[in-house]
């Protein structure tokens, strides 16, 4: 079963509207990332929260961690067409190492 | 953040044939990793590069499929061995610049076809 659940799949959005992608894992949380991929290219690494309400942001990007609820969410203000694209969690799940473990990625449309 | 380049972006093979990835970062680093995209698919680790010593293997990855080397700290290769269209997928390698700091870096990938 996958241990980091991704909600919504996918996701079409008028430009200037706001959006809010989840995360939650069946496991304890130790470290969670946030990344966003271009169809077919590398990973660009947007954020990484560590503790439990912790809140950061990067541009109109702003990631939340909820530790008690093993959740984290990804809320983009105002998008844009530069916004679009496949955003992935990954998380370490073991109080040791650095290895992460992805969800399924959330796809991002945003149209005119 | 690490600058991270990856040789060769993509190539097509023929089944049976093996490819050697090579990730080289800018600055030295703690950790490297390899993990893999298959086509629609999220990453899966493949192993953790360790350097001046074997790498440590994720469930179902081995050693004779998947060689990996790490001669120091700002270079490590992935050799796909035995090539089959089932290898077909984007491969990744990733650092963690130091242990004080945990972010995460990705390179830009090789995109892999076995034919």
């Amino acid at each position: 079963s996958q241990e980091l659940e991704q909600s919504p799949q996918s996701l079409i959005v008028q430009e200037g509207k706001n959006l809010t992608i989840n995360c939650t894992s069946s496991k304890t949380l130790y470290g969670l990332y946030w990344y966003k991929q271009k169809y077919g290219e590398g990973l660009i690494f947007l954020m990484m929260l560590q503790k439990g309400g912790e809140e950061k942001s990067h541009e109109k990007i702003t990631a939340k961690l909820d530790e008690k609820k093993q959740q984290s969410s990804l809320h983009i203000t105002a998008s844009q067409p530069s916004h679009a694209g496949i955003y992935l969690c990954g998380a370490i799940l073991g109080h040791s190492g650095y290895a992460l473990n992805f969800g399924k990625g959330t796809s991002l449309l945003v149209t005119p | 953040s690490a600058v991270i380049s990856q040789k060769p972006s993509r190539d097509i093979c023929q089944r049976g044939t093996s490819l050697t990835i090579q990730c080289q970062v800018d600055s030295q680093v703690t950790m490297m990793f390899w993990y893999r995209q298959q086509p629609g698919q999220s990453l899966t680790l493949i192993a953790t590069a360790n350097q001046g010593s074997e790498a440590t293997y994720e469930s179902g990855f081995v050693i004779d499929k998947f060689p990996i080397s790490r001669p120091n700290l700002t270079f490590s290769t992935l050799t796909v061995s035995n090539m089959s269209p089932e290898d077909s997928s984007i491969y990744l390698c990733s650092v963690v610049p130091g242990l004080a700091r945990h972010e995460q870096y990705f390179g830009p990938g090789t995109r892999l076809t076995v034919t």
